[in-house]
């Protein structure tokens, strides 16, 4: 059964520190690796990852992926309390025609002053 | 351009009546998807449509719930005699192709809904 498990699920810090989400998954002919950001309903895509090793970054925030040991972190360096939000993982298979994205139950940050 | 529309944005309903709740994809996005969030939760699949090919169903927790798409277009998802545990945030996400675009979604805003 395809699955994604995100850790922790959820997590408190203060404004400045740098944090670190993982995100595990079991799914049969990876395709790719997603992260999003839910701050009220509608979730925003930040990053896309499908070859192991390369670091995507977009300002304070990045996040690699280990195709061989099936995870993806993503960092947040320098947190502000605009970055308060649950992050999302989702991972992708080739199957075509079928429901082929897998999202995991998500890691909600909240940053405090 | 416009995003995905959603509404309503909210519905609140009475137990056992139904609802339906309508997706406007982004024009040109092929994939549309639906997924269902309870308070404090991920994302719940439900039902995928892409282009004219048969729709995967598998996520319907009921044969209370269904989904259809016109003309590849507009989606409504149907919830016959609601119950309070169908209480949850109803979310539509379109892609220009699920299998090319590899994943990335647009999501729209989504719809509370509230069965009392």
């Amino acid at each position: 059964e395809d699955k994604v498990v995100q850790s922790p699920l959820s997590l408190v810090v203060h404004e400045g520190d740098t944090v670190t989400l993982n995100c595990s998954y079991e799914v049969t002919n990876f395709r790719s690796l997603l992260w999003y950001k839910q701050e009220k309903k509608a979730p925003t895509f930040l990053f896309m990852l499908t070859s192991s090793g390369i670091e995507k970054k977009s300002g304070r925030l990045s996040s690699i992926l280990d195709k061989k040991e099936l995870f993806s972190i993503l960092n947040i360096t320098a947190t502000q309390t605009g970055d308060s939000a649950i992050y999302l993982c989702a991972v992708g298979s080739v199957w075509i025609g079928a429901n082929n994205l897998f999202f995991g139950t998500g890691t909600r940050l909240t940053v405090i002053p | 351009g416009a995003g995905v529309s959603q509404s309503p944005s909210n519905k609140v309903t009475e137990k056992g009546k139904d609802v339906e709740l309508r997706c406007d994809p982004i024009s040109g996005h092929t994939a549309l998807y639906w997924y269902r969030q309870s308070l404090g939760q991920g994302l719940e699949f439900l039902i995928y449509f892409q282009g004219n090919s048969a729709p995967d169903k598998s996520g319907l927790p009921s044969d209370r719930f269904s989904a259809e798409r016109t003309g590849g277009s507009v989606s409504t998802l149907t919830i016959q005699r609601t119950q309070q545990e169908d209480s949850a945030v109803y979310l539509c996400a379109s892609s220009p192709d699920g299998a090319r675009t590899q994943g990335k979604l647009f999501f729209g805003s989504g719809t509370q809904l509230s069965v009392l």
